[in-house]
């Protein structure tokens, strides 16, 4: 596609579920990156992948947060036994990899925990 | 621990009104500097990457300056249409990638 897309454009869930959010990258991205973004705040990093390779997962808040991209691709972020803490928009980025590289957004996905 | 502040929060001009947003920051081994514009509702969208002190670039009516300490986006005779939070990111360190840290943005109304 053109751009990063990411599903579900919203999500409303109740306490305790697990919820899974997906991103699609730009095609030949290499690098795809996962970010929560609070109301009046920039991005804030979770998680970082080179093709399927975690290579850094220092910002996920708990383990209750996960993140897999098996095939280099399209990615899944996970939260188990969501809280109300957890509600935010969460957003993906992708580049195209190598050590200078602008990072490209996708529209995010607005998680409410109930 | 890499820091980045942006000043002011918020900035409301009127229609060619010309003014200039502040990102100043603290990391250790600047790789980067970016300024994304976002829109509400929408993802970050990126407009420049400066690379080194002294660097500048221009897109339309925005220039983006930096140096060691500060980056600048310069915001020429404005028009509605540039409303929009704009938001600065670093990228720092040593290892063979970095993430962005970003500021909180500086949310830019710009009145007809």
């Amino acid at each position: 596609g053109a751009g990063v897309s990411q599903s579900p454009r919203y999500k409303v869930t109740k306490r305790g579920q697990d919820v899974a959010l997906r991103c699609d990258p730009i095609s030949g991205h290499v690098s795809l990156y996962w970010y929560r973004q609070a109301l009046g705040q920039g991005p804030e990093f979770l998680t970082y992948f080179n093709y399927e390779a975690q290579q850094d997962k220092s910002g996920l808040p708990n383990d209750r947060f996960s993140a897999e991209r098996p095939e280099g691709s399209i990615s899944t972020l996970t939260i188990q036994r969501t809280e109300q803490r957890d509600s935010a928009m969460y957003r993906c980025a992708s580049s195209s990899g190598g050590t200078y590289n602008e990072q490209f957004f996708g529209p995010g996905t607005r998680l409410t925990v109930l | 621990e890499d820091q980045v502040t942006q000043s002011p929060e918020a900035l409301r001009l009127q229609e060619g009104e010309s003014s200039s947003l502040n990102c100043s920051y603290t990391v250790s081994g600047l790789r980067g500097l970016f300024w994304y514009r976002q829109d509400p509702g929408k993802g970050p969208e990126f407009l420049f990457t400066l690379y080194s002190a002294g660097e500048e670039k221009e897109k339309e009516r925005l220039k983006a300056t930096l140096t060691k300490k500060e980056s600048f986006l310069h915001i020429t005779a404005p028009k509605p249409e540039d409303s929009a939070t704009y938001l600065c990111a670093v990228q720092a360190g040593d290892s063979g990638y970095s993430t962005l840290t970003f500021g909180k943005g500086t949310m830019l109304l710009v009145s007809p």
